[in-house]
């Protein structure tokens, strides 16, 4: 397997255009996360869904965020309008739960997304 | 979720073991304690997790104390591309919420 797929790896867009990030989670995996990374938060947990199902999005910072799995093979992280502290870097992982129930995610490559 | 106390930064000798502390004091009893790591500009990569007993795989051991209130990763030979940030995480048995704190930015001396 390819691994967890993220498109684009970089972004750069003006404030106030709308943002799609990509994701295609690793086949089978059940679970599908979306982080985001900046120097001073670190990485932080913004939504994750369950075979497709949106199960905790207090992460997402605003209503200009928005999370999206139509089916189990792909997720879009939307971000309308977009700000300057959008700024960061954004990634996905998935995840199967294993015979414990323990975590192991996979985590993508990321999408470097700068807002100007 | 407990919380997790780490160095914010620790150095080590290329060729020795890098033992890296996690302080997790308020840890349920159906809690798991996980280590990830991030290599610069990469995405964040599962390492081992424990539950009570010590762990050992092909890249680290996890010795866990007694009391589960704290634990320690082991690199038993660290080389150059052991550098990176390592996270101790706690989470929840069934659920598959994992909170990143700052972790620990581990460099590998030549």
């Amino acid at each position: 397997d390819a691994g967890v797929i993220q498109s684009p790896r970089h972004e750069v867009t003006e404030m106030g255009q709308e943002v799609t990030l990509r994701c295609k989670p690793i086949s089978g995996h059940d679970y599908l996360f979306w982080y985001r990374q900046t120097m001073m938060r670190g990485l932080e947990l913004l939504i994750y869904f369950n075979n497709n199902v949106p199960i905790d999005d207090s992460g997402m910072p605003e209503d200009r965020f928005s999370a999206k799995m139509p089916n189990a093979s792909f997720s879009t992280l939307k971000i309308q309008p977009s700000e300057p502290r959008d700024s960061a870097v954004y990634f996905c992982a998935s995840s199967v739960r294993g015979r414990g129930a323990e975590i192991e995610a996979f985590f993508g490559q990321g999408t470097r997304l700068t807002v100007v | 979720d407990a919380k997790t106390t780490q160095p914010p930064s620790m150095d080590c000798a290329e060729g020795r073991a890098a033992n890296l502390p996690c302080n997790h004091s308020t840890i349920s009893g159906n809690e798991y304690v996980y280590w990830y790591r991030q290599i610069h500009s990469q995405g964040p990569q599962y390492i081992i997790h424990g539950l009570k007993n010590n762990e050992t795989n092909e890249m680290a051991s996890l010795i866990i104390t007694e009391d589960r209130k704290s634990s320690t990763l082991i690199l038993p030979h660290a080389t150059l591309r052991d550098t990176a940030v390592y996270y101790c995480i706690v989470g929840k048995w069934g659920a598959q919420k994992l909170v990143f704190g700052q972790g620990t930015r581990l460099t590998i001396n030549p």
